[in-house]
This record gives C-alpha cells, structure tokens and sequence, in this order.
C-alpha cells in the first residue's frame, strides 16, 4: 500500500516556508525523498532511516517519526528552483518500496 | 561518471511487438532498479536487483514484463507483446548499497 502524500499541490512566493508529509499504514525501515521537474528524472534529497533522525542541507530537511510511520519534507524560505513535484518513497520492514502519488509545488516571484 | 544512462530515449512501437529498455548503470553501483511513471498510477517500482541478482519483482505488472541484468553494466527490461496500457515513462536508477538513487533520464515508451 503506497504512502498518503499531503498537501496534493501547494503555491508558495519566493521566500516563503512549505511542509510536506508523507504517511504510511505500513511499519517504516526507510524514506527517500525525491524531486522531479517536468520532462525530468527524479533527483534523490535524502534519505532516512528509522530512528526518529532529521537530516537537511541547505534549507531542505526532513525528520522521521517511525512510531508514527510519518515523515515531513521541510522547505525554508523557497526559491524558484525547489518548485516540482516532490515524492517520498517508502521501505517497509519487509523491504517493500512504494511512492507516494507526489506533492506538486509552484514557487513564484 | 556520465551516470545512469539508458536506451532509447524515445520508442515507438506498434501493439504486439517485443520492446527493449537498456540500462548502463554507475559504474561501482550494486543495486539496479526499474520504474515506470504514468500519469494515472504515478512512480511504480517494477523490480530491483543487488549485485545483479534479482531481488523483488513484486511490482512487475505481468509476465509480459521480464528483466535481466547479465552483468553489473547492464540491464535490460523486456516486454513482449507489447500493450498500449504499457505507454509510460521507464526510468533505471542505481545505487550504492541501497542509498542514494540517482536516476536515468528514461525511456518514453508508446505502443499504438
């Protein structure tokens, strides 16, 4: 069963902060998270494990709450370049990997 | 590293031919994956493998579907016959021990 991405589509001004969530009814071992613009191949942004940890750079980062089998994608003061469409794909314990359906995002001026 | 590189772009194909997707992964790379991407079911994993074995082919649609990787250069992904529901969008990507993905630019693939 593939993960709840929420929102579906946000719309941000330059500058401004996103969170996007990731949720699954499956016992979590891993997250990816990977951004895709249009005609392209997704890029990976990270990665994580369970054990609750945050990782980032830039001002991209994301946590892992495996009890809650939830993960955020946190974006701070956006840029152009971070609008696409963002996905977080999942690893169950079994080793099973799903995608979410996405979270398109749109950056203006 | 040129990266993930993968063959055709772009393949045409009439229902019911046999098609071929080719896949040169990273050089040093163990793990192998295969997706397809439509607009209606979104990023599917269709099967990886980890040193150039397969591993879960849980995600492959049916048996028209089968993949290979004879080495740890290449892959290929085989359908045959062909359908028009398998027009999509087919990406390979590899990774070291299983974390950072990176991806291929695809195949767009249109059976009519």
């Amino acid at each position: 069963q593939q993960p709840v991405q929420s929102p579906q589509a946000v719309i941000l001004r330059e500058g401004e902060d996103a969170v996007i969530n990731c949720s699954s009814s499956k016992a979590l071992y891993s997250v990816h998270w990977y951004r895709q613009k249009h005609g392209e191949a997704p890029v990976f942004l990270m990665i994580l494990l369970k054990g609750g940890e945050q990782k980032g750079h830039d001002k991209i980062s994301a946590s892992f709450n495996e009890k809650k089998q939830q993960s955020s994608l946190y974006l701070t003061a956006s840029q152009l370049s971070y609008s696409g469409t963002y996905f977080c794909g999942t690893e169950t314990n079994a080793g099973k990997s799903t995608f979410g359906d996405g979270t398109t995002l749109t950056v203006k001026p | 590293d040129a990266g993930v590189i993968q063959s055709p772009r772009h393949e045409v194909t009439e229902m019911g031919q046999e098609v071929t997707l080719r896949c040169k992964p990273i050089s040093g790379h163990d793990y192998l994956f295969w997706y397809r991407q439509t607009m209606m079911r979104g990023l599917e994993l269709l099967i990886y493998f980890n040193n150039n074995v397969p591993i879960d082919d849980s995600g492959m649609p049916e048996d028209r579907f089968s993949a290979k990787m004879p080495n740890a250069s290449f892959s290929t992904l085989k359908i045959q016959p062909s359908e028009p529901r398998d027009s999509a969008v087919y990406f390979c990507a590899s990774s070291f021990e299983g974390a950072e993905a990176f991806f291929g630019q695809g195949t767009r693939l249109t059976v009519v």
